[in-house]
């Protein structure tokens, strides 16, 4: 299996900070990677797809990176209702594997 | 409007089966692969397995290999997570998914307690 490392596993911030969180996978997997953000309660909801594109009518914001190996999910500037948790799918190789989640708290 | 849309709760007793639905409606669904994943209480996304309802074509990830069955109905555009046998383990919310995580659906928790 392909494991994906998401780092940090929590992190604290205010409104206004810029955020990155990453995944780094196991062996390459090219740009075949999304990322998701799920609130308490609620399904998860697709970010970014194949690594850097922004799904239509999320927030500009958001912007994703990288490939092969290492990707980040950058929040350039945290709104209130950015505090969640995030996740990273790679779906290069089954079976395919979730990041083990970032929770972005307030500071 | 595209939409998956999941069963309901259930509260089950160890040793039970149970089998929870996800149906698509919106969209062309035999075009879709359908995939599974488990959230245990206050954890993360688990990727138990997916299926290509056109042809029934099915993927497991080893974790879940032989614990559960994930079947669909074309005809119906319904997709199936299935236990023969529950363990309080299995206690979860559940979420079916189009592969191309656009689209999900609300969750199933499925509870086993004795």
């Amino acid at each position: 299996d392909i494991q994906m490392t998401q780092s940090p596993s929590s992190l604290s911030a205010s409104v206004g900070d810029r955020v990155t969180i990453t995944c780094r996978a196991s062996q390459g997997i090219r740009t075949d990677l999304g990322w998701y953000q799920q609130k308490p309660g609620k399904a998860p909801k697709r970010l970014i797809s194949a690594a850097y594109s922004l799904q239509s009518g999320v927030p500009s914001r958001f912007s994703g990176s990288g490939s092969g190996t290492e990707f980040s999910l950058t929040i350039s500037s945290l709104q209130p209702e950015d505090f969640a948790t995030y996740y990273c799918l790679q779906h290069n190789t089954y079976p395919w594997t979730f990041g083990q989640g970032t929770k972005v708290e307030v500071k | 409007e595209m939409q998956l849309v999941q069963s309901g709760a259930e509260v089950k007793k160890p040793g039970e089966s149970l089998r929870i639905s996800c149906k698509a409606s919106g969209y062309t669904s035999t075009t879709y692969w359908i995939a599974w994943v488990r959230q245990m209480p206050g954890k993360g996304l688990e990727w138990m397995g997916m299926i290509y309802p056109g042809d029934s074509d099915t993927r497991y990830s080893p974790s879940f290999q032989g614990q559960v069955i994930i079947s669909a109905d074309k005809s119906s555009n319904t997709a199936y997570l299935q236990w023969n046998s529950l363990r309080a383990s299995d206690t979860a919310i559940y979420y079916c998914m189009r592969h191309t995580g656009d689209l999900w659906g609300q969750g199933a928790l499925v509870t086993v307690s004795s």
